[in-house]
């Protein structure tokens, strides 16, 4: 299987603050690359797909980038209800994995 | 809109199975797949496999083989997910998510999950 290694596993960050996130894959796979954010409670949403396509209604704040094994999360001006864990899927195998998850909080 | 309504908790013994569905709505199932992933508590995301509602394609996450079938049934767009010899570290929540047709892509909308919870 494909290992998907996220940094960092949490940070802290206020309203307002740039953040980024990265995912590095074990291997080479190409801009088969999901990001999903997850609330507690809540059901996990899409925010980009493809490395850089946003997602339908997502706010643009959120962008995504890189190819091959290294990709980066960032959200340009953090807002309260961005606060939750992100995690990145890779799709190239047809057996996708997810990193561990990365925790943005309130500083 | 798309919505995907799965079934409500369960609790079950170890070593029994447990079935849960997934109920699509707002988009022609038969035209997309639907992948399940579980969270344990305190831990990430997990695939455990997919499958096409066009032609029945599955593929599971080699963690899984054999202990677990995903179906679908077209005339009422509802996808389900049975996983036997259940452990105590299968409780967990289960997801569905709606996903590309050919292969396992994007989850682009999720059901509200299932806690299955496994317990003597």
């Amino acid at each position: 299987d494909i290992q998907m290694t996220q940094s960092p596993s949490s940070l802290s960050a206020s309203v307002g603050d740039r953040v980024t996130i990265t995912c590095r894959a074990s291997q080479s796979i190409s801009s088969y690359l999901n990001w999903y954010q997850h609330r507690p409670g809540k059901a996990p949403k899409l925010l980009i797909y493809a490395a850089s396509s946003l997602q339908s209604g997502v706010p643009p704040r959120f962008s995504g980038s890189g190819s091959g094994t290294d990709f980066t999360l960032t959200i340009s001006s953090l807002q309260p209800e961005d606060f939750a864990t992100y995690y990145c899927q890779q799709s190239y195998s047809t057996s996708p994995t997810f990193g561990l998850g990365t925790k943005v909080e309130i500083k | 809109q798309v919505q995907l309504v799965q079934s409500g908790a369960e609790v079950k013994k170890p070593g029994a199975s447990v079935k849960v569905s997934c109920k699509a709505s707002g988009y022609t199932f038969s035209t997309y797949g639907i992948s399940w992933v579980r969270q344990a508590p305190g831990q990430g995301l997990e695939w455990m496999g997919w499958i096409s509602a066009y032609n029945g394609d599955r593929k599971y996450a080699q963690m899984f083989q054999g202990r677990v079938t995903m179906t679908t049934d077209t005339s009422t767009s509802t996808a389900y997910m049975e996983l036997r010899s259940l452990r105590s570290d299968d409780t967990a929540f289960y997801f569905c998510a709606k996903d590309q047709v050919e292969l396992p892509e994007r989850l682009d909308y999720w059901g509200q999950g299932t806690l299955v919870t496994v317990s003597s």
